[in-house]
């Protein structure tokens, strides 16, 4: 079984500060992928990144990056001098397998972020 | 290209009766999957179709069915429904998983 664990519940930042979330996930697959997702007031989710396991390499797309460390299980998100428009729910998500179909994500529930003025 | 399109947005039901909740894929997009998110959790996942067939289904009772049309458009039909199904429903279509997933934007259910 897959399990995605956001121990961060809610974090307030003041505008201009960097951000750090967590994602911890669980699986006995060696081929995987993970997600982070945003998710506005709105309800739709915004896809953000995606990365498969055999790929550890961070990221960076703008203000936002990715470490991804396999040792550690570990997918954390930071964003870099956040902004108030960066204020929403964030969610790390796993699926595994290497095909299309069956692919469910399993999703942590969730980190609310809220940047202050 | 269009995105990941659900309706209704809104909708109140009374406990015991039935609903269908729609979705119209991304184009070109053969897979579909839908999510139960409660208030203040993560998305559930109730079930995926691809081409046609169910090929994966999370913990749900069999009064949550589903559909997928030929033009990969797809219904979400919940029987009996209880206070507890009360969430927001949301689709997601996919190519394949290589690609990521696009969510819609929701239909927002309250059972009464």
């Amino acid at each position: 079984a897959q399990k995605v664990t956001q121990a961060q519940t809610e974090i307030s930042v003041v505008e201009k500060e960097d951000v750090t979330l967590d994602c911890v996930y669980e699986t006995r697959d060696t081929t995987y992928y993970l997600f982070w997702y945003k998710q506005p007031p709105s309800g739709e989710l915004v896809f953000l990144i995606r990365r498969n396991s055999f790929d550890e390499q961070n990221e960076i797309s703008g203000r936002y990056s990715w470490n991804f460390q396999k040792s550690t299980s570990s997918f954390n998100f930071t964003i870099t001098a956040s902004q108030v428009v960066d204020s929403a729910v964030y969610f790390c998500a796993l699926s595994v397998g290497d095909t299309g179909a069956n692919s469910k994500l399993t999703f942590g529930k969730g980190i609310t972020l809220s940047v202050r003025p | 290209e269009t995105g990941v399109t659900q309706s209704p947005t809104h909708l109140i039901k009374t406990r015991g009766q039935q609903v269908t909740l729609r979705c119209s894929s991304q184009s070109g997009h053969n897979t579909v999957s839908w999510y139960q998110q409660a208030l203040g959790q993560g998305p559930q996942f109730i079930f995926q179709y691809y081409r046609e067939e169910e090929n994966g289904r999370g913990n749900f009772p069999p009064r949550f069915s589903g559909l997928q049309f030929p033009n990969y458009s797809s219904e979400l039909n919940v029987n009996a429904l209880e206070l507890d199904d009360s969430a927001l429903y949301l689709c997601a279509s996919s190519l394949t998983q290589f690609y990521g997933y696009t969510f819609g934007s929701g239909t927002r259910l309250t059972v009464v």
